[in-house]
């Protein structure tokens, strides 16, 4: 089956800092969404990226989906203390969604 | 913006009891899912139902059982509870299978 494995799994930064997370599917997307859920909270859907390459940013948050449309990343530059948080992304593909594990970003102030 | 919404918030039940989890999602929306979180864990997935039919089922144990009724509510079953089922259990809805999902705030079940 359909398999989406993030990396890294944890990441700790200093504020300031700059981080990415990448998304690698075993399939072919249909497309990709990522979700953000804060300490104690739900997930929160940030944004669906569909064409193959496309890039979409969200002030510090830069998202890009890769040319083969397996592989997505997430980059936030110059972190700040409200970006601690797991981020998630979830690929549809073969008519499902599936969530990948996640990473756990943490900010060293 | 009308949101998810999930009842009760909070559950403690014993071990070997029955505990009903409900879940409202937003309007107009058809699909909703079921997940499971344990502490310090990702979100598992466990069902969904699409036009009250079940359009995808993951790690959702015997026990438990859901339906979506025909104001698209859903109804997570979950019965012989173990300790193990302490968890925070999510619903998120969205419009058709390709959507988006917004999640509810969760209910927090917790066996004793």
């Amino acid at each position: 089956g359909q398999q989406v494995m993030q990396i890294p799994q944890y990441q700790h930064v200093q504020e300031g800092e700059d981080f990415t997370t990448y998304c690698n599917s075993s399939t072919t997307l249909s497309n990709i969404q990522w979700y953000k859920q804060r300490p104690g909270g739900h997930p929160v859907f940030l944004i669906q990226l569909v064409k193959s390459g496309e890039v979409k940013k969200q002030k510090r948050l830069t998202f890009q989906f890769g040319e083969a449309k397996k592989n997505s990343s997430l980059h936030i530059t110059a972190t700040q203390t409200i970006d601690v948080g797991t981020y998630f992304c979830a690929g549809f593909g073969n008519e499902k969604l599936t969530f990948g594990t996640g990473t756990r970003l943490t900010i060293i102030p | 913006a009308a949101g998810v919404i999930q009842s009760p918030r909070h559950l403690i039940k014993e071990k070997r009891e029955t505990a009903t989890l409900k879940c409202y999602p937003i309007p107009r929306h058809d699909t909703v899912y079921w997940y499971q979180q344990g502490p310090g864990q990702d979100p598992q997935f466990l069902i969904s139902f699409y036009e009250k039919m079940q359009s995808d089922k993951g790690s959702i144990p015997d026990r438990f059982s859901a339906q979506q009724f025909s104001d698209y509510h859903s109804e997570l079953n979950m019965s012989s509870l173990e300790l193990g089922d302490s968890a925070l259990y999510f619903c998120a809805s969205s419009d058709g299978v390709r959507g988006e999902q917004y999640f509810g705030p969760g209910t927090r079940l917790t066996v004793t």
